[in-house]
């Protein structure tokens, strides 16, 4: 059975790094992209990137270029989605899923970024 | 990018009625050395993660119900619930994974009339 299963919920300050991580299992980790997805309160989901695990090749929306860092440890099955400085605007709930469509979700990480 | 509209924001349907979401590309997702839409629908339940609906325009998704189905091409495409459950209550969103970066429609919501 294929899963993704994403750490825990996050409250940070702006200003901290956080790293957020999605393990797969079930499947051939290193024969799929992997990505993640944005979606604010109340708002709807936007894709933000995605890598491949076989060579680390990343892609990612424009929009949020310089604003993150996804990157993998393949010898743990896990992905990683990065700030390194938090901002209020990311508060968000976001996703990891397994390209291409998106077949296979991640529960979902809310990072709530609040002083 | 590839702009995604989708009509209407919300819809309202008695149960076992007919519900339609549209969605309109700003440009064409059909690639030509294939011939396939690289479009795709997902629902999105309160609390819970997206899932996967239909790919390629009009292919169900493994244990989908038939209910689903999904048609079009090229810019124009909707997806039809033939007959509206209770556990259809949703928000609903196209995606076209034609060209990067991959976006989705602004999200339609089906409630129960």
């Amino acid at each position: 059975e294929v899963q993704l299963v994403q750490s825990g919920a996050e409250v940070k300050k702006p200003g901290e790094s956080l790293k957020i991580s999605c393990e797969a299992s079930g499947y051939g980790f290193t024969n799929y992209w992997i990505g993640w997805v944005r979606q604010m309160p109340g708002k709807g989901l936007e894709w933000m990137g995605m890598i491949f695990p076989d060579d680390s090749e990343t892609k990612y929306n424009p929009s949020f270029q310089g604003r993150v860092t996804i990157s993998v440890d393949k010898s743990i099955s896990t992905a990683f989605l990065q700030w390194s400085s938090l901002q209020a605007s990311d508060t968000a709930m976001y996703y990891c899923a397994r390209h291409q469509p998106f077949d296979y979700w991640g529960q979902g990480t809310l990072v709530t970024v609040s002083s | 990018d590839i702009v995604m509209t989708q009509s209407p924001d919300s819809l309202a349907v008695s149960l076992g009625e007919r519900a339609t979401i549209n969605c309109k590309s700003s440009q064409s997702v059909l690639h030509r050395f294939n011939n396939q839409n690289y479009l795709a629908w997902y629902q999105h339940k309160v609390g819970q993660s997206p899932k996967l609906l239909i790919y390629w325009a009009s292919t169900r998704e493994s244990g989908v119900p038939d209910r689903f189905s999904g048609i079009g091409s090229g810019t124009d495409f909707s997806l039809t619930i033939s007959s509206l459950q209770a556990e259809d209550v949703a928000v609903y969103y196209c995606q076209q994974y034609f060209s990067i970066p991959w976006t989705f429609g602004q999200g339609t919501k089906v409630e129960i009339k």
